[in-house]
């Protein structure tokens, strides 16, 4: 059965950092396009980052710099690492499987987990 | 303020039909790139609804149906149930963001 749990949200103060954590069963993390999607609260969905084959990666312009994806194989885990955080990072960030496509979509999805940015 | 533009809200009557609009330009919807569907139930996570403009994945009613015209694709639900209310999102690729877009949302109410 195809599972993905998202873990390490919480509240963090701006400036903090934070890594999430999407343990995946079911398929291979390094042999899938993988990404992160956001929501904040009331609102609609964003496109994070994405890595593909060959660790290609994307990251949505308001997050260039600042976060980083990447994937454990061993541990068939997708992980973003997220530094310099900013009120307007505080969203539900969800971990989903992206299927190849012109553009990709994304087929499988995770609960989700909060991150709140406040002081 | 997304690149694709989708109607904030839609209602219909159990057993109506409805559509749901995704307008976009020419650096999305028009450059070639397709349309996904998803559905967000209340507190849950996204689904996956229709891909390709009109490819429905197993499991999803063939009350969805998806479709294009020039620069934007639409989402129709015909024989409206209550379980169908929830918010619907469109997404696609844009080349001047260089990104994945979604549209902004569309809350569909069950009368």
């Amino acid at each position: 059965e195809v599972q993905l749990v998202e873990s390490g949200g919480g509240l963090v103060q701006p400036g903090g950092s934070l890594r999430l954590s999407c343990a995946v069963s079911g398929f291979t993390v390094r042999t899938n396009y993988m990404g992160w999607v956001r929501q904040a609260p009331g609102k609609g969905l964003e496109c994070v980052s994405l890595i593909y084959s060959g660790d290609y990666t994307y990251y949505t312009d308001s997050v260039k710099g600042r976060f980083t994806i990447s994937r454990d194989s061993y541990q068939n885990t997708l992980y973003l690492h997220m530094s310099s955080l900013r009120v307007e990072d505080t969203a539900v960030y969800y971990c989903a499987r992206a299927v190849p496509g012109n553009p990709s979509w994304f087929d499988r999805w995770g609960q989700g987990t909060l991150v709140t940015v406040s002081s | 303020q997304s690149v694709l533009t989708q109607p904030p809200s839609v209602s219909g009557a159990p057993g109506q039909r409805v559509t749901i609009s995704c307008t976009g330009s020419s650096s999305n919807i028009g450059a070639g790139y397709d349309v996904h569907w998803y559905q967000q139930l209340p507190g849950t996570a996204p689904k996956l609804l229709i891909h390709g403009y009109i490819n429905r994945p197993s499991g999803v009613p063939d009350r969805f149906s998806g479709s294009k015209s020039g620069t934007s694709a639409s989402l129709a639900i015909t024989g409206l149930q209550a379980e169908d209310e929830a918010d619907y999102y469109c997404q696609s690729y844009d080349s001047s963001l260089s990104g994945w877009v979604f549209g902004g949302g569309t809350r569909l109410t069950v009368l």
